[in-house]
């Protein structure tokens, strides 16, 4: 089992509707996650991060934290074209420096 | 705030050569991380400083690898005796202490021919 999974898609979203992004972890020692948005060619790019249960909201991004069913998921509103990326999920153990990342889910914005 | 800043952003090498690249992080940033990507994979450890000194390193990070920080600034990832699978792109992140959030410079793209 990989530590960190996501649906490598491609997921395709018409423009202007919501884009949701799951990933799942097995670390139940897990306690800080985060998303990075990546263009094709490109260095990974800081979007969101979250650290307690809940949702966290940045604009048109949402992160939502279920440490009990050891989920993540990113929803972005009001997709745009320019939302096309592949999207990394990334999580730091306690006591760990280093970020251990999925795979990868690339999206796609249908105009 | 410029950034991080990795450089080459190419390198094209041929098998058995040695190579160096160089990051630069953010300023005030104490903690510097190296990574490595390959296509259609998400980035992958392979070494950690905090200031100078190199606390975690990878065993993907082989006896052909070595990375330093001097003075706790800039840091070099040598890769010595190049082989093909080495080709992919090298991440450098850097993060501020007491923040958990790292950012990556615009990666080194290595190719070995």
């Amino acid at each position: 089992q990989k530590e960190v999974e996501q649906n490598s898609g491609p997921l395709s979203v018409p423009e202007g509707a919501i884009a949701s992004l799951n990933c799942t972890y097995s670390d139940r020692g897990s306690q800080s996650f985060f998303w990075y948005r990546q263009y094709s060619g490109k260095s990974p790019e800081l979007i969101m991060s979250i650290y307690s249960n809940g949702d966290k909201e940045d604009g048109r991004f949402t992160a939502q934290l279920n440490k009990a069913s050891q989920y993540v998921s990113l929803l972005i509103r009001d997709s745009q074209p320019s939302d096309s990326a592949t999207y990394l999920c990334a999580v730091l153990n306690f006591g760990n420096e280093k970020l251990t990342f999925g795979t990868g889910t690339r999206l796609t914005i249908i105009p | 705030d410029t950034g991080v800043s990795q450089d080459p952003r190419h390198k094209i090498t041929k098998r058995g050569q040695n190579v160096t690249f160089r990051c630069d992080p953010i300023s005030e940033h104490n903690r510097l991380y190296w990574y490595r990507q390959t296509l259609g994979q998400g980035p992958e450890f392979l070494t950690y400083f905090q200031n100078e000194a190199q606390l975690e390193k990878s065993r993907l990070l082989s006896d052909r690898f070595s990375a330093e920080r001097p003075k706790g600034s800039f840091s070099t990832l040598e890769i010595q005796r190049t082989e093909q699978g080495d080709s992919a792109m090298y991440l450098c992140a850097s993060s501020r202490r007491g923040y958990q959030e790292a950012f990556f410079g615009q990666g080194t793209r290595l190719t070995v021919v």
